[in-house]
Protein backbone atom coordinates (compact mmCIF):
# COMPACT_ATOMS: atom_id res chain seq x y z
CA UNK A 1 0.00 0.00 0.00
CA UNK A 2 1.21 3.55 -0.76
CA UNK A 3 1.84 5.65 1.96
CA UNK A 4 0.56 9.20 2.55
CA UNK A 5 1.81 11.76 -0.09
CA UNK A 6 2.49 14.97 0.09
CA UNK A 7 2.89 17.61 -2.82
CA UNK A 8 4.93 19.97 -3.00
CA UNK A 9 8.17 18.38 -1.05
CA UNK A 10 9.56 22.04 -1.12
CA UNK A 11 7.92 24.94 -1.73
CA UNK A 12 9.37 29.14 -1.19
CA UNK A 13 7.11 31.92 -1.07
CA UNK A 14 7.44 35.82 -0.43
CA UNK A 15 5.85 37.54 2.47
CA UNK A 16 1.97 38.63 1.64
CA UNK A 17 1.58 35.39 -0.99
CA UNK A 18 -0.61 32.26 -0.26
CA UNK A 19 0.47 28.66 -0.43
CA UNK A 20 -1.67 25.47 -0.83
CA UNK A 21 -0.52 22.33 0.27
CA UNK A 22 -1.74 19.27 -0.60
CA UNK A 23 -2.09 15.49 1.18
CA UNK A 24 -2.93 12.19 -0.38
CA UNK A 25 -3.86 9.70 2.59
CA UNK A 26 -2.99 5.78 2.51
CA UNK A 27 -6.10 4.35 0.65
CA UNK A 28 -9.15 3.40 2.51
CA UNK A 29 -8.33 6.28 4.84
CA UNK A 30 -10.72 8.87 5.75
CA UNK A 31 -9.25 10.72 8.06
CA UNK A 32 -7.03 13.32 7.36
CA UNK A 33 -5.15 15.73 10.10
CA UNK A 34 -2.45 18.50 9.35
CA UNK A 35 0.39 19.49 11.57
CA UNK A 36 3.11 22.67 11.74
CA UNK A 37 6.45 21.50 12.73
CA UNK A 38 9.03 24.09 13.73
CA UNK A 39 12.25 23.82 15.71
CA UNK A 40 10.64 26.40 18.41
CA UNK A 41 7.33 25.51 18.49
CA UNK A 42 7.55 21.81 17.92
CA UNK A 43 4.59 19.55 16.38
CA UNK A 44 1.51 21.35 16.81
CA UNK A 45 -1.87 20.60 15.36
CA UNK A 46 -3.51 22.29 12.77
CA UNK A 47 -6.88 20.72 11.67
CA UNK A 48 -8.33 17.47 11.00
CA UNK A 49 -11.05 16.26 8.63
CA UNK A 50 -12.92 13.50 7.92
CA UNK A 51 -15.44 12.76 5.43
CA UNK A 52 -14.94 16.03 4.04
CA UNK A 53 -15.83 17.69 7.40
CA UNK A 54 -13.36 19.58 9.57
CA UNK A 55 -13.79 17.48 13.11
CA UNK A 56 -10.83 19.31 15.48
CA UNK A 57 -8.99 22.75 14.86
CA UNK A 58 -5.44 23.88 16.62
CA UNK A 59 -5.14 27.32 17.63
CA UNK A 60 -3.96 29.10 14.48
CA UNK A 61 -5.15 32.34 13.30
CA UNK A 62 -7.85 31.99 10.28
CA UNK A 63 -5.18 32.32 7.61
CA UNK A 64 -4.77 28.86 8.08
CA UNK A 65 -7.52 26.96 6.17
CA UNK A 66 -8.02 23.58 4.46
CA UNK A 67 -10.76 21.35 3.17
CA UNK A 68 -10.80 17.64 2.31
CA UNK A 69 -12.36 16.14 -1.40
CA UNK A 70 -14.82 13.36 -1.43
CA UNK A 71 -11.59 10.83 -2.46
CA UNK A 72 -10.73 11.73 0.98
CA UNK A 73 -7.62 13.79 -0.65
CA UNK A 74 -6.70 17.43 1.63
CA UNK A 75 -5.49 20.63 1.02
CA UNK A 76 -4.28 22.88 3.64
CA UNK A 77 -4.17 27.21 2.41
CA UNK A 78 -1.99 29.73 3.96
CA UNK A 79 -2.96 33.00 2.97
CA UNK A 80 -0.93 36.26 3.60
CA UNK A 81 2.39 34.58 4.53
CA UNK A 82 4.67 35.61 6.64
CA UNK A 83 8.04 35.15 7.98
CA UNK A 84 7.44 32.70 10.98
CA UNK A 85 4.79 30.61 8.94
CA UNK A 86 8.08 28.75 7.42
CA UNK A 87 8.10 25.56 8.84
CA UNK A 88 8.02 21.27 7.54
CA UNK A 89 3.96 20.74 7.32
CA UNK A 90 3.31 17.49 7.79
CA UNK A 91 -0.22 15.97 6.97
CA UNK A 92 -1.47 12.25 8.95
CA UNK A 93 -4.19 9.81 7.63
CA UNK A 94 -5.95 7.25 9.97
CA UNK A 95 -7.56 4.29 9.29
CA UNK A 96 -11.58 3.91 10.05
CA UNK A 97 -12.43 2.28 13.45
CA UNK A 98 -14.79 1.98 15.56
CA UNK A 99 -13.58 4.32 17.66
CA UNK A 100 -12.86 8.42 17.29
CA UNK A 101 -8.89 8.11 17.39
CA UNK A 102 -6.35 5.66 15.75
CA UNK A 103 -2.77 5.42 14.38
CA UNK A 104 -1.87 7.89 12.29
CA UNK A 105 0.90 7.71 9.47
CA UNK A 106 2.39 10.48 8.71
CA UNK A 107 3.72 11.50 4.89
CA UNK A 108 6.99 13.27 4.46
CA UNK A 109 6.14 16.34 4.90
CA UNK A 110 6.16 20.01 2.54
CA UNK A 111 8.67 22.28 3.80
CA UNK A 112 7.82 25.88 3.41
CA UNK A 113 10.44 28.57 3.32
CA UNK A 114 8.99 32.09 3.36
CA UNK A 115 11.29 34.98 2.44
CA UNK B 1 -4.23 23.47 28.48
CA UNK B 2 -3.22 20.40 27.58
CA UNK B 3 0.52 19.61 27.52
CA UNK B 4 3.20 16.62 27.37
CA UNK B 5 6.97 17.31 28.69
CA UNK B 6 9.07 15.62 28.06
CA UNK B 7 11.88 15.65 30.22
CA UNK B 8 15.64 15.31 28.39
CA UNK B 9 15.88 17.14 24.82
CA UNK B 10 18.84 15.93 23.92
CA UNK B 11 20.65 12.63 25.27
CA UNK B 12 24.08 10.37 24.37
CA UNK B 13 24.23 6.86 24.95
CA UNK B 14 26.61 4.27 23.82
CA UNK B 15 25.60 1.39 22.20
CA UNK B 16 24.20 -1.32 24.67
CA UNK B 17 23.26 1.27 27.26
CA UNK B 18 19.48 1.46 28.67
CA UNK B 19 17.69 4.00 27.59
CA UNK B 20 14.63 5.70 29.10
CA UNK B 21 13.48 8.71 28.00
CA UNK B 22 10.81 10.75 30.44
CA UNK B 23 6.88 11.69 29.18
CA UNK B 24 4.31 13.58 31.36
CA UNK B 25 1.12 15.14 30.24
CA UNK B 26 -0.96 17.28 32.35
CA UNK B 27 -4.72 16.05 31.44
CA UNK B 28 -7.27 14.69 34.53
CA UNK B 29 -9.30 12.69 32.24
CA UNK B 30 -8.75 9.23 30.27
CA UNK B 31 -6.06 10.08 27.54
CA UNK B 32 -4.85 7.89 25.11
CA UNK B 33 -0.80 7.54 24.44
CA UNK B 34 1.83 7.49 21.75
CA UNK B 35 5.78 7.45 21.16
CA UNK B 36 6.52 8.53 17.98
CA UNK B 37 10.12 8.45 16.10
CA UNK B 38 11.78 10.62 13.51
CA UNK B 39 14.82 8.74 11.87
CA UNK B 40 17.24 11.21 10.24
CA UNK B 41 15.78 12.00 6.52
CA UNK B 42 12.87 9.91 7.34
CA UNK B 43 8.77 9.99 8.23
CA UNK B 44 7.44 9.94 12.09
CA UNK B 45 6.46 6.83 12.86
CA UNK B 46 4.58 5.28 15.53
CA UNK B 47 6.76 2.91 17.92
CA UNK B 48 4.08 2.40 20.33
CA UNK B 49 0.39 3.28 21.54
CA UNK B 50 -1.43 2.63 24.84
CA UNK B 51 -5.48 3.30 24.69
CA UNK B 52 -6.25 0.94 27.60
CA UNK B 53 -5.26 -2.12 29.27
CA UNK B 54 -2.14 -3.81 30.15
CA UNK B 55 -0.45 -0.26 30.96
CA UNK B 56 3.24 -1.80 29.79
CA UNK B 57 3.25 -1.94 26.33
CA UNK B 58 5.82 -3.08 23.74
CA UNK B 59 6.19 -1.50 20.56
CA UNK B 60 8.47 -2.25 17.36
CA UNK B 61 12.26 -2.37 17.38
CA UNK B 62 12.66 -3.81 21.50
CA UNK B 63 10.77 -0.37 22.90
CA UNK B 64 8.17 -0.69 25.52
CA UNK B 65 6.50 1.93 27.72
CA UNK B 66 4.83 1.81 30.94
CA UNK B 67 1.72 4.11 31.67
CA UNK B 68 1.56 5.46 35.13
CA UNK B 69 -2.16 7.10 35.65
CA UNK B 70 -1.20 8.19 39.40
CA UNK B 71 2.20 10.00 37.68
CA UNK B 72 0.35 11.03 34.52
CA UNK B 73 3.93 9.33 33.14
CA UNK B 74 4.29 7.63 30.14
CA UNK B 75 8.23 6.89 29.72
CA UNK B 76 10.04 5.02 26.85
CA UNK B 77 12.59 2.24 27.73
CA UNK B 78 14.86 0.18 25.81
CA UNK B 79 17.47 -2.17 27.52
CA UNK B 80 20.04 -2.20 24.97
CA UNK B 81 20.25 0.60 22.71
CA UNK B 82 21.86 0.03 18.97
CA UNK B 83 23.36 3.34 16.47
CA UNK B 84 20.68 2.74 14.27
CA UNK B 85 18.34 3.69 17.36
CA UNK B 86 19.55 8.01 16.86
CA UNK B 87 16.68 9.61 16.31
CA UNK B 88 13.97 12.08 17.82
CA UNK B 89 11.76 10.68 20.09
CA UNK B 90 8.27 12.27 20.85
CA UNK B 91 6.02 11.59 23.37
CA UNK B 92 2.09 12.43 21.97
CA UNK B 93 -1.17 12.18 24.00
CA UNK B 94 -5.02 12.48 22.57
CA UNK B 95 -7.42 13.12 25.09
CA UNK B 96 -10.61 11.40 25.43
CA UNK B 97 -12.91 13.19 22.90
CA UNK B 98 -10.00 14.28 20.80
CA UNK B 99 -10.55 12.24 17.66
CA UNK B 100 -7.03 12.22 15.81
CA UNK B 101 -5.54 15.36 17.70
CA UNK B 102 -2.00 14.68 18.94
CA UNK B 103 -0.97 16.83 20.95
CA UNK B 104 3.28 16.29 20.98
CA UNK B 105 6.38 17.41 23.27
CA UNK B 106 8.93 18.71 22.63
CA UNK B 107 10.70 15.52 21.28
CA UNK B 108 14.18 13.94 22.49
CA UNK B 109 17.09 14.04 20.20
CA UNK B 110 19.08 10.63 20.63
CA UNK B 111 22.65 9.77 19.62
CA UNK B 112 24.03 6.70 20.15
CA UNK B 113 28.12 6.31 19.70
CA UNK B 114 29.43 3.03 18.06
Amino acid sequence: KAGVTQTPRYLIKTRGQQVTLSCSPISGHRSVSWYQQTPGQGLQFLFEYFSETQRNKGNFPGRFSGRQFSNSRSEMNVSTLELGDSALYLCASSPPSGSSYNEQFFGPGTRLTVL
Amino acid sequence: AQSVSQHNHHVILSEAASLELGCNYSYGGTVNLFWYVQYPGQHLQLLLKYFSGDPLVKGIKGFEAEFIKSKFSFNLRKPSVQWSDTAEYFCAVIPSGGYNKLIFGAGTRLAVHP
